[in-house]
């Protein structure tokens, strides 16, 4: 139990362009899911938090309007890259969580990102 | 705030060593300890936990005591094995499990 996914795994566009990843929870409703950003041998750095049905929570310095997050139903959170540059070329993480104390985040396979 | 610090890998060690992966921490409260393991090209993968002070989480042959006196976690294996390689996060949860502040990671290479 406790699956989430990610799609697409592996992502490469032009400069320019935007670019959608999905989070899915498979068998379990997420109230609360997370999008981690992660550099190449760096730890995850939490972008934003998004809890369903409301507007997401962005980290400092994560601007919200580059990195859009939509979280439309209990198992599917968005993940948009707008105007996409070679600096937002990443390893893409989210998690989700359900509601109540003492519940753990479980986290997706992860997207990479390249933008040429 | 919360920390994690965990040692600077890589760690590289022959097949059936002993391992150790030392994570200590700064936190208010009482936040529970994870270890995660990510393979490569993978997301994170949870290995085990502790929720209160001298608890010890265990799976596949790793094993972790949560020392409050010590404010640590260290992760440790009797004989590892070359599939072990990967990276490895030291995690804490806090807040009611609000937040998670995970370390900077350790990769452990195992050679035959």
């Amino acid at each position: 139990g406790a699956v989430v996914s990610q799609h697409p795994s592996w992502v490469i566009c032009k400069s320019g362009t935007s670019v959608k990843i999905e989070c899915r929870s498979l068998d379990f409703q997420a109230t609360t899911m997370f999008w981690y950003r992660q550099f190449p041998k760096q730890s995850l750095m939490l972008m934003a938090t998004s809890n369903e049905g409301s507007k997401a929570t962005y980290e400092q310095g994560v601007e919200k309007d580059k990195f859009l997050i939509n979280h439309a139903s209990l198992t599917l959170s968005t993940l948009t890259v707008t105007s996409a540059h070679p600096e937002d070329s990443s390893f893409y993480i989210c998690s989700a969580r359900t509601s109540g104390i003492l519940n753990e985040q479980f986290f997706g396979p992860g997207t990479r990102l390249t933008v040429l | 705030g919360d920390s994690v610090t965990q040692m600077e890998g890589p760690v590289t060690l022959s097949e059936e060593a002993f391992l150790t992966i030392n994570c200590t921490y700064t936190a208010t409260g009482y936040p529970s300890l994870f270890w995660y393991v990510q393979y490569p090209g993978e997301g994170l993968q949870l290995l085990l936990k502790a929720t209160k002070a001298d608890d010890k989480g265990s799976n596949k042959g790793f094993e972790a005591t949560y020392r409050k006196e010590t404010t640590s976690f260290h992760l440790e294996k009797g004989s590892v094995q070359v599939s072990d390689s990967a990276v490895y996060f030291c995690a804490l949860y806090s807040g009611g499990y609000q937040k998670v502040t995970f370390g900077t990671g350790t990769k452990l290479q195992v050679i035959p």
